[in-house]
């Protein structure tokens, strides 16, 4: 089973400023099949990146995603009130797909 | 638009039984696998079960194998799952997700319901 571990646990930010969250996979993730979600509280996920770097359907560009093999990032150029939530990663390389602990964004 | 609604939650006693439903719209069920996904108050995402797009492979968390039955009626564009001997540590909300890719079962997740809350307590 790859386990993914998310770093920081919680990234203190002001709108406006640079969001840098990591996932660090325990073995490699083959095909950079590598996914963030955001989820904002009482709500469902929200698929933001796959395949490690592609957005999804209607994820503005502010959002990106990089990284291969164990070491991944996304990256929200400029935080937006709507931004600040909790952010999961998810690798679907292999059985079982499992998830990061993720990393709550919130407002300095 | 796509759509996913999960019903069927509630308060349930430990060794207790409950059936979770997911109903589909606005994409063509019958094509994608399907996931339930739970998440414990204040904790993770935990993935719990997936079944293939025509029902035929499924495959379960271990922490619900053999109690867990995850099923589809894509006659009824529904995912189900059956929940028996349920435990405390089983409550939480559970989402149903869609897979982002045709005829797959290990993929990421496009679309997701807005969850059914289930909570086990004697």
């Amino acid at each position: 089973e790859i386990v993914l571990t998310q770093s920081p646990g919680t990234l203190s930010l002001s709108p406006g400023e640079r969001a840098t969250l990591s996932c660090r996979a325990s073995q490699s993730v083959s095909s950079s099949y590598l996914a963030w979600y955001q989820q904002k509280p009482g709500q469902a996920p929200r698929l933001l990146i796959y395949g490690a770097s592609s957005r999804a359907t209607g994820i503005p560009d502010r959002f990106s995603g990089s990284g291969s093999g164990t070491d991944f990032t996304l990256t929200i150029s400029r935080l937006e009130p709507e931004d600040f939530a909790v952010y999961f990663c998810q690798h679907y390389s292999s059985s079982p797909l499992t998830f990061g602990g993720g990393t709550k964004v919130e407002i300095k | 638009q796509v759509q996913l609604v999960e019903s069927g939650g509630g308060v349930v006693q430990p060794g207790r039984s409950l059936r979770l439903s997911c109903a589909a719209s606005g994409f063509t069920f019958r094509r994608f696998g399907m996931k339930w996904v739970r998440q414990a108050p204040g904790k993770g995402l935990e993935w719990v079960a997936v079944i293939s797009y025509d029902g035929s492979n499924k495959y379960y968390a271990d922490s619900v194998k053999g109690r867990f039955t995850i099923s589809r009626d894509n006659s009824k564009n529904t995912l189900y799952v059956q929940m028996n001997s349920l435990r405390v540590e089983d409550t939480a909300v559970y989402y149903c997700a869609k897979m982002g890719l045709e005829w797959s079962t290990i993929y990421y997740m496009d679309v997701w319901g807005k969850g059914t809350t289930v909570t086990v307590s004697s």
